[in-house]
Order: structure tokens, then C-alpha cells, then sequence
């Protein structure tokens, strides 16, 4: 059982955008940044998105981030089928003398 | 450009200790604001964080591991461990090694950025 709620699966069709959910509590995700990861099967995960909205260079703008209170959502425009993979969300958690959690992950599926 | 790379055996016998360790290149395991940290993921399951040391020796655990997990750093050879004891077949995962990067005025922050490829360890009894 993950810290931060994700759905398990999403899918879309080329072109289309999608949107991915994260939710956590005041702990986490409400008082602190969200960071994303893309983890293609087979290789090490990939940092889409830190500070909740700012994507690393390198990253295309088709990928988005946003926050609002205790959840955070991604947002891929124009969907590619290279964007077929796994999607982590991830934040700082102040319980427990604080510790990094992660949400369940949600498979892309790009039909 | 700063590369990690994981190393240590691939299969540890059941209730023995797992240590892995990383090598950083292209980089200082010294450099001020970066914590250096563990990450796994069991087969078909989600990431896990495991703990994460910073340069002057301060650590941070999963709570669920911190009774086991122990992270340290060897500056001389640019490269940091991990210590599991007490394994099980539950600790059987794809580990990564990764830089975590401080923000300021942050405890700190899981920006992960980058990985090592992994190194698989399977738990054997």
C-alpha cells in the first residue's frame, strides 16, 4: 500500500493528451513538492518533472506537472507511443522523522 | 557528465547481509548539496525508497528498513554502500543508486537525477 495514490493504469491514443493523478495528505504531497519519474520496462527511471512543475533539460514540453493542495497530476500533450512506460510520482514525507515516499506507479498504455 | 554504477553479488543466501555498493564518476561523492541514496523495486512492484547519506555522514531511512538498512560513504574511492542484514526473499529487487539533490531550505527532496542502471539481487534459501 503506497504512501501516495495513483491510478494504476492509463491509456490514450496518439495525439491525445492524458493526465495522471497523485494524491497524498498534509504530510507529503501538501507541504511539499512533487516530483515525477518515467520508467521504461527494461531501463532505470527517468526524472520528468521536479519542484511539481519544472521539467529538467532534455524533458519536451509535451510533459506538465501541477499541484494544487494535497494532489498532483502530469500531463502529456500530443502522446507518442515511445511514452508507453511507467509513471512514479514521489515526495518528501514529514511523518516518521521524514522519509521519501512514492505512489504505486500508473502504466501508460498508448493505444 | 556524473555516472553511477552499482555493484555487488547477484545472489545472497536468505537471513545473510546484502552489500551493494556505487561508484561515482564524473563526480564528487564530496560535493556539498547532494545526498546519495538507494532505491529498489521488487519484481512487478514500485519503486521503494531505501535511505539516503549526505556528504558530512547525516542519514535518512525508509522507516520500514531503518532497523536493517545502513548507507554509508567512502569519499577516498568515490563511492557509497549499502548494508541490508537479515535478508529474505522479500528483499529480492532491482537496486538502484542515485543522486538526490538537496534544495535549499529543504530537509530534503527526491530529486533523483542521476540513476545507476541496477543491480538485481536475488534472496535465495
Amino acid at each position: 500500500q503506497s504512501v501516495l495514490t495513483q491510478p494504476p493504469s492509463a491509456s490514450g491514443t496518439p495525439g491525445q493528451r492524458v493526465t495522471i493523478s497523485c494524491s497524498g495528505n498534509s504530510s507529503n504531497i501538501g507541504r511539499n513538492s512533487v516530483y515525477w519519474y518515467q520508467e521504461v520496462p527494461g531501463t532505470a527511471p527517468k526524472l520528468l518533472i521536479f519542484g511539481s512543475t519544472q521539467r529538467p533539460s532534455g524533458v519536451p514540453d509535451r510533459f506538465s506537472g501541477s499541484k494544487s493542495g494535497t494532489s498532483a497530476s502530469l500531463a502529456i500533450r500530443g502522446l507518442r507511443s515511445d511514452d508507453e512506460a511507467d509513471y512514479y510520482c514521489a515526495s518528501w514525507d514529514y511523518t516518521v522523522s521524514g522519509h521519501v515516499v512514492f505512489g504505486g506507479g500508473t502504466r501508460l498504455t498508448v493505444l | 557528465q556524473l555516472h553511477l554504477q552499482e555493484s555487488g553479488p547477484g545472489l545472497v543466501q536468505a537471513s545473510e547481509t546484502l552489500s551493494l555498493t556505487c561508484v561515482v564518476s564524473g563526480g564528487s561523492v564530496r560535493a556539498a548539496g547532494y545526498y546519495w541514496a538507494w532505491i529498489r523495486q521488487s519484481p512487478g512492484k514500485g519503486l521503494e525508497w531505501i535511505g539516503a547519506v549526505y556528504y558530512e555522514g547525516a542519514t535518512y531511512y525508509n522507516p520500514s528498513l531503518r532497523s536493517r538498512a545502513t548507507i554509508f560513504l567512502d569519499k577516498s574511492k568515490h563511492q557509497f554502500s549499502l548494508n541490508l542484514t537479515s535478508v529474505t526473499a522479500a528483499d529480492t529487487a532491482m537496486y538502484f543508486c542515485v543522486r538526490d539533490v538537496l534544495v535549499p531550505g529543504a530537509l530534503q527532496t527526491p530529486w533523483f537525477d542521476p540513476w545507476g542502471p541496477g543491480s538485481l539481487v536475488i534472496v535465495s534459501s
